[in-house]
């Protein structure tokens, strides 16, 4: 059964600074990673999505990478701005190519002006 | 694109009452999820539906939750009877062919 886990569940940094945030899952044959933010009382936006075929996704400030072998992402986030503060969620295939997802709890970022 | 629409915004009910929430998916998506999202649990996966035929619907709670997907454009959660455990936040989500999936703004069930 496929499980996701996001370190650490919460995060809290200075306006300007590059942060890391982490996500694990255990079944490492996946079709596709996908990261999401949601914002309070919101729904998720979806970010990035990475296919197992891509090591890498970028957008603006945002940079995920997919290591499958090992299970892991990770989504990089340049020069960090108080409007970047939100819930961020990784998801990924309940089962290789299946449409299911299978979400973590999230990591809470909060940016300080 | 308006993007998924989700009907009611907010829903307070006593136990035993029927409850309905309502989803618009993207227009042109094949599959249409719903979700629902908890402090405790997280984010759960109830029901999800391809060219509105159910495929999966292992992660329904109870007999209580039913789904259903008239037609391309609309889809139904029904809960009946509610119970006070079933207060969460629920989301519809659509998706493509790329299985990329865009969420609505969700609904927030509070069952007193």
């Amino acid at each position: 059964k496929q499980e996701v886990t996001q370190i650490p569940a919460a995060l809290s940094v200075p306006e300007g600074e590059n942060l890391v945030l982490n996500c694990s899952f255990t079944d490492s044959a996946i079709y596709n990673l996908q990261w999401f933010r949601q914002d309070p009382g919101k729904g998720l936006t979806s970010l990035l999505l990475i296919q197992s075929s891509q090591r890498e996704q970028t957008s603006g400030r945002l940079n995920a990478s997919l290591d499958k072998s090992s299970g892991r992402s990770t989504l990089y986030i340049a020069a960090s701005q108080p409007g970047d503060s939100a819930t961020y969620l990784c998801a990924v295939d309940a089962q290789g190519g299946s449409e299911k997802l299978v979400f973590g709890k999230g990591t809470k970022l909060t940016v300080n002006p | 694109d308006a993007g998924v629409i989700q009907s009611p915004r907010h829903e307070v009910t006593e136990m035993g009452q029927e409850v309905t929430l309502r989803c618009k998916p993207i227009s042109g998506h094949d599959y249409l999820f719903w979700y629902r999202q908890t402090m405790m649990r997280g984010l759960e996966l109830l029901i999800y539906f391809n060219n509105n035929v159910p495929i999966d619907d292992s992660g329904m709670p109870e007999d209580r939750f039913s789904a259903k997907m008239p037609n391309a454009s609309f889809s139904t959660l029904k809960i009946q009877p509610s119970e006070p455990r079933d207060s969460a936040v629920y989301f519809c989500a659509s998706s493509p062919y790329s299985h990329e999936q865009f969420f609505g703004p969700g609904t927030r069930l509070t069952v007193l």
